[in-house]
């Protein structure tokens, strides 16, 4: 399967832990998104990374959230201490170059619940 | 800000007749708008896009149709089946940003 990749599918936490969600681009794609998706609503823009740079972080709260893109391996969106309101499903997509628009391909996501 | 509306929130449709889903937008510097097609459990994926330099585009059952002086944008989904029952998003997009805005979705149900 040459899509993008996410892991785990469901992820559970308790209040306070920390979540680490992983993304594996599509194979050429160097440019990763990361979305949130709480029920019933629609997809909401976190941050746009490139290999080893933070390229829009417009979206991202600006506490407890962070996210990399490192020279190899996966994108890692990590969240410190969690609460309730984190509780979402968090969407990766991947493009192959920036310069002009190209469509995103999405991952089928990580289920994030805190108890 | 929500920087596209999307309406309705859900959709009733029987087979074989017409889905129609409408979005609007503020911002006069969107030039990418696709829509996207999301079953449960699935992340959403690319149904088809279009720009503003042209009106209407059809891909097979679908065709977007744009209205760029009202800032409104729509999909039609002809001969509706219950395949299609699904959750569709529209989205904005400026330039080479790749930062796309997001409708609130339309939950459709095409009824046998």
């Amino acid at each position: 399967n040459a899509g993008v990749m996410q892991n785990p599918r469901h992820l559970v936490r308790r209040r306070g832990q920390e979540a680490r969600l992983r993304c594996s681009p599509m194979k050429g794609h160097s440019h990763v998104y990361w979305y949130r998706q709480l029920p019933e609503e629609g997809l909401k823009f976190m941050v746009y990374l490139q290999k080893e740079n933070i390229i829009d972080e417009s979206g991202m709260p600006k506490e407890r959230f962070s996210a990399e893109f490192p020279k190899e391996g996966p994108s890692i969106l990590r969240i410190q201490q969690v609460v309730r309101g984190d509780s979402a499903a968090y969407f990766c997509a991947s493009s192959p170059v920036q310069g002009i628009v190209q469509p995103q391909h999405f991952g089928d996501g990580t289920r994030l619940s805190i108890l | 800000q929500q920087q596209v509306k999307q309406s309705p929130q859900s959709l009733i449709v029987q087979k074989g007749g017409i889905s129609i889903i409408n979005c609007a937008y503020e911002n006069t510097a969107f030039d990418y708008f696709p829509w996207y097609q999301q079953f449960p459990g699935k992340g959403p994926a690319l149904l088809i896009a279009i720009r503003p330099d042209v009106s209407e585009k059809k891909e097979g059952r679908f065709t977007i149709s744009f209205n760029k002086s009202a800032k409104q944008f729509s999909l039609h989904i002809m001969d509706s089946q219950p395949g299609d029952s699904a959750t569709y998003f529209c989205a904005a997009s400026i330039g080479n940003f790749n930062k796309f805005y997001f409708g609130s979705g339309t939950k459709l149900n095409v009824k046998p």
